[in-house]
């Protein structure tokens, strides 16, 4: 089983449309869990931590479900600039070490 | 504060040749990273250095890959020879050791090698 795990995708919603994408890890001792963003030939940025009690920043809201060792991130009002490759990052053997799965990419449609 | 500086952007070399790429992480980050990202998939560890000391390079192909921070600033990885396998970009990243954003990773614009 892999570390990380995402559903490549890809996901093609309308402007505006709600998309939800989840990401499972295997490790139960993982503690630290982040979303990052990759555009088309660049490199990944950090869009959110996610925290146990889930949090949210603006139209992004991340999701930890320790017991089912997985984490969400819901995208509501889908912006044409929302259009990525989303990473699900977790860490693993040791609180720097961090893995990333093979990343979700959703198109936004005018 | 300037980002990760990473040299060359781009590289194309026949199998077998060597290459070398460099990496001058955020200043004051202890942390340095070399991930190999191929297309189509998310970036993978290839090793970890604390300061100038080695944390992970598990996952590192060291019969043909090698990686140093001697001054436990700037970074050298280097591949020899390489393989057509070996295509794909390397992503530099640095962190904080300790503290807030310690876990968050700022990677440089990467460094992308074909293989011919």
């Amino acid at each position: 089983r892999k570390e990380v795990e995402q559903d490549p995708g890809p996901f093609n919603v309308p402007e505006g449309a709600t998309v939800a994408f989840n990401c499972t890890y295997s490790n139960s001792a993982s503690q630290s869990f982040f979303w990052y963003r990759q555009d088309c030939r660049k490199e990944p940025k950090l869009l959110m931590s996610v925290y146990s009690s889930g949090n949210e920043d603006g139209r992004f809201t991340a999701q930890l479900n320790r017991a089912s060792q997985y984490i969400s991130l819901l995208i509501r009002d889908s912006k044409l600039s929302d259009s990525a490759t989303y990473l699900c990052v977790v860490n693993f053997r040791s609180a720097n070490n961090l893995f990333f799965g093979t990343g979700t990419r959703l198109t936004v449609i005018p | 504060e300037a980002g990760v500086a990473q040299s060359p952007r781009y590289k194309i070399i026949e199998k077998r040749q060597s290459v070398a790429f460099w990496c001058n992480p955020i200043s004051g980050h202890a942390t340095l990273y070399w991930y190999q990202q191929i297309l189509g998939q998310g970036p993978k560890l290839l090793i970890q250095f604390q300061n100038n000391g080695v944390v992970d390079d598990s996952q590192l192909p060291k019969d043909r890959f090698s990686a140093e921070r001697l001054k436990g600033v700037d970074s050298t990885l280097k591949i020899q020879p390489a393989k057509l396998e070996d295509s794909a970009v390397y992503l530099c990243a640095s962190s904080r050791k300790q503290g807030s954003g310690a876990n968050v990773l700022t990677f440089g614009a990467g460094s992308r090698l074909t293989v011919l």
